[in-house]
C-alpha cells in the first residue's frame, strides 16, 4: 500500500484565490511527521510546512496551512492568495519513527498552475 | 551561507559507463541523504550518512551503486555500469543534526542523469 497518496496530478488556480492540495497517508506509527515541499523547474525541494502527529493545532506557515485531520488520515495543504510563483509541483511526505532511521516517503506530486 | 551544491548539474552517459556525482552539503550539516527521483515521480530514498557513517543503505537499488562520505562533508554517489533505468534526477539533501521526526532537510539543485 502507498504510504502517502496524492491523487490530484494537476490543479489549476487563478492569481489570487486559495488552493487546496490532497494528501492521505498510510502508518500505525503513533509519532509521525507531515511535510510539504515545492519543486520549482530549477529542481531543488523547498521545505513549506511541517505537522507533527500530536500537534494539536493546524500547523501555519505564511501563506501556506495544513489542514490536519489525524482520523481521516490526511494532511492537506492550503495555499491563500495564489501567486505566480506558486507555480510548481508540491509534495506530501511523512517520517515514522519505527525503526529510528526517519526517513522520509514521498507521493508522486501535484503539479500546480497558478494563471492570472 | 551556501546552500546544498551538486555537480555535474546534467550528466549524459552511455549505457555501461560508470559516473560519479558530487555533493556539497551546508557547512556544519552532520546529515546527508541521498534520493532517487524518476521522471513524473516523488524522490526515493537511497542512502543516508551521519556524519561519515554510512548508517542506512537500504534504498539502493544495486550494488551498481555505491556512495561515500569519508571526511563527513562532501559525499560522492557513484554508479557503475550505468544502464538506462538509472536515468533519473539525483537529489541530496542535508541537516543539522542526526536523525529526528523534524529534522529540516535542506536540498541541492539534483544532478540529472541521462543514460542512453
Amino acid at each position: 500500500a502507498q504510504k502517502i497518496t496524492q491523487t490530484q496530478p494537476g490543479m489549476f488556480v487563478q492569481e489570487k484565490e486559495a488552493v487546496t492540495l490532497d494528501c492521505t497517508y498510510d502508518t500505525s506509527d503513533p509519532s509521525y511527521g507531515l511535510f510539504w515541499y515545492k519543486q520549482p523547474s530549477s529542481g531543488e525541494m523547498i521545505f513549506l510546512i511541517y505537522q507533527g502527529s500530536y500537534d494539536q493545532q493546524n500547523a501555519t506557515e505564511g501563506r501556506y496551512s495544513l489542514n490536519f485531520q489525524k482520523a481521516r488520515k490526511s494532511a492537506n495543504l492550503v495555499i491563500s492568495a495564489s501567486q505566480l510563483g506558486d507555480s510548481a509541483m508540491y509534495f506530501c511526505a511523512m517520517r515514522e519513527t519505527s525503526g529510528g532511521s526517519y526517513i522520509p516517503t514521498f507521493g508522486r506530486g501535484t503539479s500546480l498552475i497558478v494563471h492570472p | 551561507g551556501a546552500g546544498v551544491s551538486q555537480s555535474p548539474r546534467y550528466k549524459v552517459a552511455k549505457r555501461g559507463q560508470d559516473v560519479a556525482l558530487r555533493c556539497d552539503p551546508i557547512s556544519g550539516h552532520v546529515s546527508l541523504f541521498w534520493y532517487q527521483q524518476a521522471l513524473g515521480q516523488g524522490p526515493e530514498f537511497l542512502t543516508y550518512f551521519q556524519n561519515e557513517a554510512q548508517l542506512d543503505k537500504s534504498g539502493l537499488p544495486s550494488d551498481r551503486f555505491f556512495a561515500e562520505r569519508p571526511e563527513g562533508s562532501v559525499s560522492t554517489l557513484k554508479i557503475q555500469r550505468t544502464q538506462q533505468e538509472d536515468s533519473a534526477v539525483y537529489l541530496c539533501a542535508s541537516s543539522l543534526v542526526g536523525p529526528g521526526l523534524y529534522n529540516e532537510q535542506f536540498f541541492g539543485p539534483g544532478t540529472r542523469l541521462t543514460v542512453l
